[in-house]
């Protein structure tokens, strides 16, 4: 495709209800990055995949988050019993690279969660 | 972990330069530097990267002294469309490389 795309867009989740967040990364991208983004704040990392590998997860914040990317394209963030805590914008981004420094990754516009 | 340190917020008027400095006193030999644009509602945009001196592309330049302890986005002739937060970003995304952080931001206003 011509860009990361992410559905849905947004999503209100009751708390304590799951929820499964996708990212289309751009077509023959081998990295894919999602992040959390707080209201006021920069991205924060939470995992990394390289194709269908999930090389980091240090930055999922509990157990109840879980990544994955089974056929090397696309993937999906799940988190599990929703918190209020957890409302956020969920930004996914892909890279042609491993995401090394000097690769250029590239966003998709999010999934704004509201947990209610 | 290489840490970076921007204001936190720069107000400017249609037509001038703009430059945002950014320091990260602990960047390593391999680290490059990476500037980010978002706009509310939506994911960052690339915008310039270099791993020393000059760099210069249609949108802006990034000034990287010697030391690479800083570095120094520069908007050309700013518009009201360049509001915006801008983002230094040093090092690699993938924390097997080294991870970093966008930290939180320039969020530049430009004023008619």
């Amino acid at each position: 495709g011509a860009g990361v795309s992410q559905s849905p867009r947004y999503k209100v989740a009751k708390r304590g209800q799951d929820v499964a967040l996708r990212c289309d990364p751009i077509s023959g991208h081998v990295s894919l990055f999602w992040y959390q983004q707080a209201l006021g704040q920069g991205p924060e990392f939470l995992t990394y995949f390289q194709n269908e590998a999930q090389l980091d997860k240090s930055g999922l914040p509990s157990d109840r988050f879980f990544a994955e990317r089974p056929e090397g394209s696309v993937s999906t963030l799940k988190i599990q019993r929703t918190q209020q805590e957890d409302s956020a914008v969920y930004l996914c981004a892909s890279s042609w690279e491993d995401g090394t420094s000097g690769n250029t990754i590239y966003f998709g516009e999010g999934s704004w969660l509201t947990v209610v | 972990l290489a840490k970076t340190t921007q204001p936190i917020s720069m107000d400017s008027y249609e037509g001038q330069e703009v430059n945002i400095t950014c320091s990260h006193n602990n960047i390593a030999t391999n680290d490059y530097i990476t500037w980010y644009q978002q706009f509310p509602s939506q994911g960052p945009r690339f915008i310039i990267q270099g791993y020393k001196t000059k760099v210069t592309n249609e949108v802006a330049s990034l000034f990287i002294p010697a030391d690479r302890k800083s570095s120094t986005l520069s908007l050309p002739r700013v518009s009201l469309s360049d509001t915006a937060v801008y983002y230094c970003l040093v090092g690699a995304v993938n924390t097997n490389a080294g991870k970093s952080t966008f930290g939180d931001g320039t969020t530049l206003t430009v004023k008619p």
